[in-house]
């Protein structure tokens, strides 16, 4: 089954103790992302990757960072946690179609992480 | 300046009636494509439906509609014969350019189907 895989789903820990979220797609798509949704904002953009070894910030990547070592694998990494960090995380994939086709975004599950 | 507006963050519909959610967005690219997201409670994120700034029809996926006007810059999403799963949050996103698979999104409106 197609699918994209994050871990954990719910996470609660505290204030600047390290962690990492993974996420793995299995379609093979050049394009993975990771996003922030907090209510009354929508999703906002932390990083992307448009191929391996090629990542770059979105609109809020402050405190957070990423690695492409393997076309399929996206862990996002918070180095040193804060509360303003609580929130619902996604992962996301596309393929990267240079005829502009609609390439929609593919989301995990989501990760629900609460820092105290 | 946001690039995609939703104005209305909550909205309810009678089951089995029809429900337009609004969305509006902002580009210079001639070259752009817009996309509706469902959010049941559960919290994954569905993929309801596409619409290329080139398209000359409006895209339609089962109950699922688009109304988009192109001058005006808006892509509003028309759900036909509501139903109580239709109860969610609403996502309206854009990608800009061809070469780009990157999307911003609207806040979301939230929908609820009354019985």
């Amino acid at each position: 089954e197609a699918q994209v895989t994050q871990n954990p789903r719910y996470l609660i820990t505290v204030t600047g103790k390290k962690l990492t979220v993974t996420c793995s797609q299995n379609m093979n798509h050049e394009y993975m992302s990771w996003y922030r949704q907090d209510p009354g904002l929508g999703l906002r953009q932390i990083y992307y990757s448009m191929n391996v070894e090629v990542t770059d910030k979105g609109d809020v990547p402050e405190g957070y960072k990423v690695s492409r070592k393997e076309k399929r694998n996206f862990p996002l990494i918070l180095e040193s946690p804060s509360p303003n960090q609580t929130s619902l995380y996604f992962c996301a994939s596309s393929p990267h179609d240079r005829q502009a086709g609609r390439n929609e975004q593919f989301f995990g599950p989501g990760t629900r992480l609460t820092v105290l | 300046a946001q690039k995609i507006t939703q104005t209305q963050p909550g909205m309810f519909v009678q089951e089995k009636e029809a429900v337009t959610l609004d969305c509006t967005y902002d580009t210079s690219d001639p070259s752009y494509g817009l996309f509706w997201y469902k959010q049941p409670s559960s919290g994954e994120m569905i993929f309801l439906i596409y619409q290329g700034s080139y398209d000359q029809q409006n895209a339609t996926e089962g109950r699922y509609s688009l109304n988009f006007q192109k001058a005006r810059k808006s892509a509003n999403l028309v759900i036909s014969a509501s139903q109580l799963g239709d109860s969610a949050m609403y996502f309206c996103a854009m990608r800009e350019g061809l070469n780009n698979n990157d999307m911003r999104f609207g806040a979301g409106t939230r929908l609820t189907v009354k019985p």
